[in-house]
């Protein structure tokens, strides 16, 4: 069974980073998979963050590329998530999850998510 | 971007009651559409992908159709561990945006 776990600091300052990873068990990041993250702000929707595929490609929402940057570690099997001069519009619960491919991509499974809240 | 619309944004229904949701899309988006359930404090849980393949284990009485624009979730007959919030994704594009969710209540 695939599993993902989220984690990182809970608490961000304005204009600081916010810096999470997500831990994969059950299955290889190096494997023909994109790898997820989206972001919930509390009581309001779902937000795609961005996507990054084993070989290191990435895709992020325009609305946050100047912010974003995603990674991998093989040697951990896990994927991480950055995003620099937060306020607190970015506080929200934040999901990794895994897409896979077949023709269309699905988020198959997810983490529990992390919530971060962006406070002084 | 591809912007997703949802309606209705909250319905409430009965126990028994047939449910539909709709997705319409800004552009044309062929089938890649997927439905996700969310329960309070949980992730959201794939239900059907490619607009209505309906993922293992999901019961039979959700069901996806429609294609282009203007796309449905069904559930045919509510159960008490349907109330949720649901949301459709679009995957044609980057990024691949959500709706805004429907929220199921109790009658």
């Amino acid at each position: 069974q695939v599993q993902l776990q989220e984690s990182g600091p809970g608490l961000v300052k304005p204009s600081g980073t916010l810096s999470l990873t997500c831990a994969v068990s059950g299955a290889s990041i190096s494997s023909n998979y994109w790898w997820t993250w989206v972001r919930q702000p509390p009581g309001k929707g779902l937000e795609w963050i961005g996507e990054i595929y084993h070989s290191g490609d990435t895709h992020y929402n325009p609305s946050l590329r100047s912010r974003v940057t995603m990674s991998l570690d093989n040697s951990k099997n896990q994927f991480s998530l950055k995003l620099t001069s937060v306020t607190a519009a970015d506080t929200a619960v934040y999901y990794c999850a895994r897409d896979y491919f077949s023709g269309s991509h699905e988020l198959d499974f997810w983490g529990q998510g992390t919530l971060v809240t962006v406070s002084s | 971007d591809i912007q997703m619309t949802q309606s209705p944004s909250s319905l409430s229904a009965s126990v028994g009651d047939r449910v539909t949701i709709t997705c319409r899309a800004s552009q044309s988006i062929s089938s890649y559409l997927n439905w996700y359930q969310q329960k309070p404090g949980k992730a959201p849980k794939l239900l059907i992908s490619a607009a209505s393949n309906l993922q293992s284990g999901v019961p039979s009485r959700f069901s996806g159709s429609g294609s282009g624009t203007d796309l449905t979730l069904t559930i045919s007959s509510l159960q008490p561990e349907d109330f949720a919030t649901y949301y459709c994704q679009q995957t044609y594009a980057t990024p691949r945006t959500f709706g805004q969710g429907t929220r199921v209540l109790i009658k």
